[in-house]
């Protein structure tokens, strides 16, 4: 069993609709998730990052952890065609140590949102 | 200023051959990271060095990878003897001190003929 669990999708969706991408993870020492989001032939580029369990929200994207379910989502809103990528959760132990920013990744999914 | 770059951009090499990828992280950042992104998959870690520090070495998939790192600058990903399944984009990253903001490059696409 991988660590972090994604799925691939593909997911497509309208312009405007309400996206929901989630990971499942299976190391109760993650303390810190991350989503990157990474376009075609570029190297991914960090979106949310929150530390333990809670809510972040940064414009139209809101990420979510639920530690007691090992589970992280990240919602986008009223979403456009310039978010169609690949969204990749990753989480880490963090606290020091050798496993200190060692990011383990998910699978990635592929949005798609047409006009 | 400056991100993170990566050199070459794609590397076509014929199976046996010895191939090196090039990383320049972001001035000043003391932490740097390998990854491997094989077609339609997640990032897997390879490699991981912090300053001065010994690297960690444990995601590296056999003897053939080895990686090299001159002070907090430039690093080198130097796989050998290169197989098929070797074929793959290999991502740089780069943080501030460790921590989990990780500034990626554009990646080496490697194919291995």
């Amino acid at each position: 069993q991988k660590e972090v669990e994604q799925d691939p999708g593909p997911l497509s969706v309208p312009e405007g609709a309400i996206v929901s991408l989630n990971c499942t993870y299976s190391n109760s020492a993650f303390q810190y998730f991350m989503w990157y989001r990474q376009y075609s032939r570029k190297g991914p580029e960090l979106l949310m990052y929150t530390y333990s369990s809670g809510n972040k929200e940064d414009g139209r994207f809101t990420a979510q952890v639920d530690k007691s379910s090992k589970y992280i989502s990240l919602f986008i809103r009223d979403s456009q065609p310039s978010d169609s990528a690949t969204y990749l959760c990753a989480s880490s132990p963090g606290g020091g140590g050798t496993s200190y920013g060692k990011l383990t990744f998910g699978q990635g999914t592929i949005l798609t949102v047409h006009p | 200023g400056a991100g993170v770059s990566q050199s070459p951009s794609n590397k076509v090499t014929e199976k046996g051959k010895d191939v090196e990828l090039r990383c320049d992280p972001i001035s000043g950042h003391t932490a740097l990271y390998w990854y491997r992104q094989r077609l339609g998959q997640g990032l897997e870690f390879l490699i991981y060095f912090q300053g001065n520090s010994a690297p960690d070495k444990s995601g590296l998939p056999s003897d053939r990878f080895s990686a090299e790192r001159t002070g907090e600058s430039v690093s080198t990903l130097t796989i050998q003897r290169t197989q098929q399944e070797d074929s793959a984009v290999y991502l740089c990253a780069s943080s501030q001190t460790g921590g989990e903001t990780q500034y990626f490059g554009p990646g080496t696409r490697l194919l291995v003929l």
